[in-house]
C-alpha cells in the first residue's frame, strides 16, 4: 500500500540551528501538506501546496520557515535559525483531488527537539 | 475568526460502551467535516468525511451526524474496544484541526 514517506524520523538541535524535513507523498496526489503538532494538540497546517504551487502559508512564519515543491513531486521545509518553541512533530501529509473523501493521507512525522 | 473545538481533552469508557465524542465549531460553513484517529507517535488516519447535506454516515462500529443548525458534529463508536484506544480528531474542509479528544476503552 502506497505511503507518504518522511525523514528524518527524529531531529534534535541546538537553537539558532538549520534543519530540514523531507517528505515525499504518495504517487499522483497532488496537494501536498505541512502540519506542525504540538504535544496535546492538533495538527496546525503550516503550508498547503498544489504541484508545485504554495495555496495557503498563512500559518508559516515565513521569517524562519520556508517550504518548497519544486518539481510538484517531493518537499521540504526548512527552519533557521531553529527556537525552543519549535520543538514539536512535523507533519506531512497528501491528498488526491480525485478522491472522493478529500482524505488527507499523513506520513508518520519528523519528531524535532530544540535545546 | 473561526473556532473548531471538541468536548473534551479526555474520555473513558468502559469496554463494550458507546463512545461520543462532540466537535464544534464557530464562524464557519464547512461543506463537509472530517474524523481522524491518531495513535501515539503516528500521523492521523482518515476514519469518515460528513458533507452538510448529510445527516448521518455510517462505517462498520462508527457513526457521524452533521447538525449545521448547531454547528455540531457527533461521532460514536459502538461496542467499543479496548484497541478504539486513541485519540480522535474532528477536521473542517479547510484543514483546521480540532485538539482531538483522547479515548481510553477498559476492559
Amino acid at each position: 500500500e502506497a505511503e507518504v514517506a518522511q525523514s528524518p524520523r527524529y531531529k534534535i538541535t541546538e537553537k539558532s540551528q538549520a534543519v530540514a524535513f523531507w517528505c515525499d507523498p504518495i504517487s499522483g496526489h497532488a496537494t501536498l501538506y505541512w502540519y506542525r503538532q504540538i504535544l496535546g494538540q492538533g495538527p496546525e497546517l503550516l503550508v498547503q501546496f498544489q504541484d508545485e504551487s504554495v495555496v495557503d502559508d498563512s500559518q508559516l512564519p515565513k521569517d524562519r520557515f520556508s517550504a518548497e515543491r519544486l518539481k510538484g513531486v517531493d518537499s521540504t521545509l526548512k527552519i533557521q535559525p531553529a527556537e525552543l518553541g519549535d520543538s514539536a512533530m512535523y507533519l506531512c501529509a497528501s491528498s488526491s483531488l480525485a478522491g472522493v473523501n478529500n482524505e488527507q493521507f499523513f506520513g508518520p512525522g519528523t519528531r524535532l527537539t530544540v535545546l | 475568526s473561526q473556532k473548531i473545538e471538541q468536548n473534551s481533552e479526555a474520555l473513558n469508557i468502559q469496554e463494550g460502551k458507546t463512545a461520543t465524542l462532540t466537535c464544534n465549531y464557530t464562524n464557519y460553513s464547512p461543506a463537509y467535516l472530517q474524523w481522524y484517529r491518531q495513535d501515539p507517535g503516528r500521523g492521523p488516519v482518515f476514519l469518515l468525511l460528513i458533507r452538510e447535506n448529510e445527516k448521518e454516515k455510517r462505517k462498520e462500529r462508527l457513526k457521524v451526524t452533521f447538525d449545521t443548525t448547531l454547528k455540531q458534529s457527533l461521532f460514536h463508536i459502538t461496542a467499543s474496544q479496548p484497541a478504539d484506544s486513541a485519540t480522535y480528531l474532528c477536521a473542517l474542509e479547510d484543514m483546521r484541526f480540532g485538539a482531538g479528544t483522547r479515548l481510553t476503552v477498559k476492559p
